[in-house]
């Protein structure tokens, strides 16, 4: 079935240090795929999507690119903040339209 | 402004009350959720509701009793919870059917049970 597996947090890092989250997913078919981030006390916002294979979803510097070939769509951004703090969910929609989203990951950006 | 909007914020109850928790969406989707999002634990999707018929219930318990009058309102009716049903709740919705389209989330419900 439709799975989503995203590296285990928690992620620590210090402010303008390169992020990478992993995400890779198991799916018939092509799915759209989606990033979405969780700031304390909230719900989940969409961050970023991709719909077809090579496409890149950009959003407030953080970028993801859908690869195909690995069935991967790796977040990353250049410098994080110390306002990224948050809990990142990778998540994909297959062609059964479920929503299917990875465990979650904790970042934490000391200044 | 996410367009999802969940009543109350938080909730605090006893094991023996019955409350409700509300959501409603003003973007026109035909799909809406509850989850249950607890510490420590993967995102648990509850019910699914396609054009006000349910559709998925993931083995819930039946002190949780959803609702949906309609595709804009959702409800989850809660009676005789346990202190485990603490958690955020989260409703969401999203245009069913199409595989390109996300979903919206509220900000969520904390409930503790006491």
């Amino acid at each position: 079935g439709d799975s989503v597996t995203q590296m285990e947090g928690p992620v620590t890092l210090s402010e303008e240090a390169f992020l990478t989250i992993n995400c890779t997913y198991t799916a018939t078919g092509y799915p759209s795929l989606f990033w979405y981030v969780q700031y304390p006390g909230e719900g989940l916002q969409l961050l970023l999507k991709a719909t077809k294979a090579d496409d890149k979803g950009s959003n407030k510097g953080f970028e993801a690119t859908y690869r195909k070939e690995t069935t991967s769509f790796h977040l990353e951004k250049g410098s994080v903040q110390v306002s990224d703090s948050a809990v990142y969910f990778c998540a994909m929609r297959g062609s059964n339209y479920k929503l299917t989203f990875g465990k979650g990951t904790l970042l934490t950006v000391n200044p | 402004e996410t367009g999802v909007t969940q009543t109350p914020r938080h909730l605090v109850m006893g094991m023996t009350n019955k409350k409700s928790l509300k959501c409603e969406q003003h973007l026109g989707h035909n799909a809406m959720y509850w989850y249950k999002q607890s510490a420590k634990k993967p995102l648990e999707l509850m019910f699914v509701y396609n054009f006000k018929e349910q559709t998925e219930n993931n083995s819930v318990p039946s002190r949780f009793s959803p609702e949906c009058p309609n595709s804009s309102h959702l409800f989850l009716h809660l009676h005789t919870l346990q202190p485990e049903d603490s958690a955020l709740y989260l409703c969401a919705s999203s245009q069913e059917r199409q595989m390109n389209t996300e979903a919206f989330f509220g900000q969520g419900t904390r409930l503790t049970v006491v």
